[in-house]
């Protein structure tokens, strides 16, 4: 089962616009992770955000943590069609016991040049 | 090259074969991981290792085998492969620590068809 869950699935904007992906979790973690994916090619580690932060940044990538409602999202500002891309949240094992990522199943977004 | 690298890139195969799918990390990180990226289910955890000569299971171990004798390599082997073990099988390192912070680092991917 699924530990992270995007949403929304699909994402269409257009250049210049903000793109925001959510992401629930269901159990507690000690730090979740967002990852890109080009099509064709392996995931890329984004930004981590440990569970005693709220907030982080990463040139136009804003992540912020609500641990309270196991959720996250990932914001792109001012996105460009180089951002087109799936993008995944990840929790760690805390829970299960298991030192591996569990990923969500992604949020696929398409930047419109 | 730096890095991680799997191999094969691509194969297809035939119900019942035997196959296995390397994967080499140039960076001695301790852990290593094995995951299948299927529509509508995103990356699944298959196997994983934490040392050489540690393996333990994930999400999704059945029908597969792995072993880790050196530290920069995971083969993942289908013993006998199935129509249901077609997918994108991705390897990835990193050096997990203790508070559990890490990146993992992705290999491109081995694609797998079985017929």
């Amino acid at each position: 089962s699924q530990q992270g869950e995007e949403d929304p699935q699909a994402l269409s904007i257009q250049e210049g616009e903000n793109a925001t992906m959510n992401c629930s979790y269901k159990t507690s973690i000690n730090n979740l992770q967002w990852y890109r994916q080009n099509s064709g090619r392996g995931l890329v580690h984004l930004i981590l955000i440990r569970s005693n932060e709220r907030e982080k940044h990463s040139g136009r990538l804003r992540v912020t943590l609500d641990t309270s409602k196991k959720s996250s999202s990932l914001l792109i500002t001012a996105s460009r069609a180089a951002d087109t891309a799936s993008y995944f949240c990840a929790t760690d094992g805390r829970i299960t016991g298991r030192r591996a990522l569990t990923f969500g199943s992604g949020t696929r977004l398409q930047v419109q040049p | 090259d730096a890095g991680i690298t799997q191999s094969p890139r691509y194969k297809i195969t035939e119900t019942g074969r035997q196959v296995t799918l390397m994967c080499h990390q140039t960076w001695s990180h301790s852990y290593m991981f094995w995951y299948r990226q299927d529509l509508g289910h995103g990356l699944r955890l298959i196997y994983y290792s934490a040392a050489a000569d540690i393996t333990d299971k994930g999400e999704v171990p059945d029908g597969y085998v792995v072993s880790r004798s050196k530290t920069e390599n995971f083969p993942l082997t289908l013993e006998s492969a199935t129509r249901s073990q077609t997918s994108v099988y991705f390897c990835a390192s990193s050096n997990l620590r203790e508070t559990g912070d890490g990146e993992l680092f992705f290999g491109e991917g081995s694609r797998l068809t079985v017929l």
